[in-house]
């Protein structure tokens, strides 16, 4: 089954306390990007990766870092987690090859840093 | 300031009417548009997308249409039912590669039996 899993889907940690969030697509897309929602907000795009080893900040890049040393994962790093990064966090995939060119979205992963 | 804009936060309907859902934008480089159906404690999936180069996309009960002059689009559900219940997300694209999409703040749509 073609999905993208992101783990955990729940966490609560202390403020300063790295953190790191998994994501994990099996459909060989080149690109996978990470994204937060907060209300009334949307979806709000953190940072990005066009394929293996080429990263680039999106709208809202403080505080986060990633990683794409293989094409199926794109780690969502958090070196020292503050109370305005609890938020709802969304990885997706996609492939620009492809006829539809849509993301694929994971389940979400629910933040709260107290 | 947002560039994709979704000014209803939510839309109640009943079971069997038509749901209009809107989307204005206000970035004129945006050329590809898509809509996304979000369930709680899910991630948003892919609903229908239009490029600029159209004007009306039909996939079954879900159409889209694109008003580039006015920036607006619109996803029409038609007849709604109560599964159609989520938040709906608009999205827009406009760079080369076209993956880096903005995102509306999203439309709750309830559809009451």
């Amino acid at each position: 089954e073609a999905q993208v899993t992101q783990n955990p889907r729940y966490l609560i940690t202390v403020t300063g306390k790295k953190l790191t969030v998994t994501c994990s697509q099996n459909m060989n897309h080149e690109y996978m990007s990470w994204y937060r929602q907060d209300p009334g907000l949307g979806l709000r795009q953190i940072y990005y990766s066009m394929n293996v080893e080429v990263t680039d900040k999106g709208d809202v890049p403080e505080g986060y870092k990633v990683s794409r040393k293989e094409k199926r994962n794109f780690p969502l790093i958090l070196e020292s987690p503050s109370p305005n990064q609890t938020s709802l966090y969304f990885c997706a995939s996609s492939s620009p090859g492809a006829a539809n060119t849509e993301a694929f979205f994971g389940q979400g992963t629910r933040l709260t840093v107290v | 300031d947002q560039q994709v804009k979704q000014n209803s936060p939510s839309l109640s309907v009943q079971e069997g009417r038509i749901s209009i859902l809107n989307c204005d934008y206000t970035n004129s480089m945006f050329d590809y548009f898509l809509w996304y159906k979000k369930y709680p404690a899910e991630g948003p999936t892919f609903l229908i997308s239009i490029s600029s180069i159209k004007d009306k996309n039909e996939d079954g009960r879900f159409t889209v249409f694109l008003n580039k002059s006015a920036k607006h689009l619109s996803l029409h559900i038609v007849p709604s039912q109560p599964g159609d219940s989520a938040v709906y997300f608009c999205a827009a694209s406009g760079d080369n590669y076209g993956q880096n999409f903005v995102f509306g703040p999203g439309t709750r749509l309830s559809v009451l039996p």
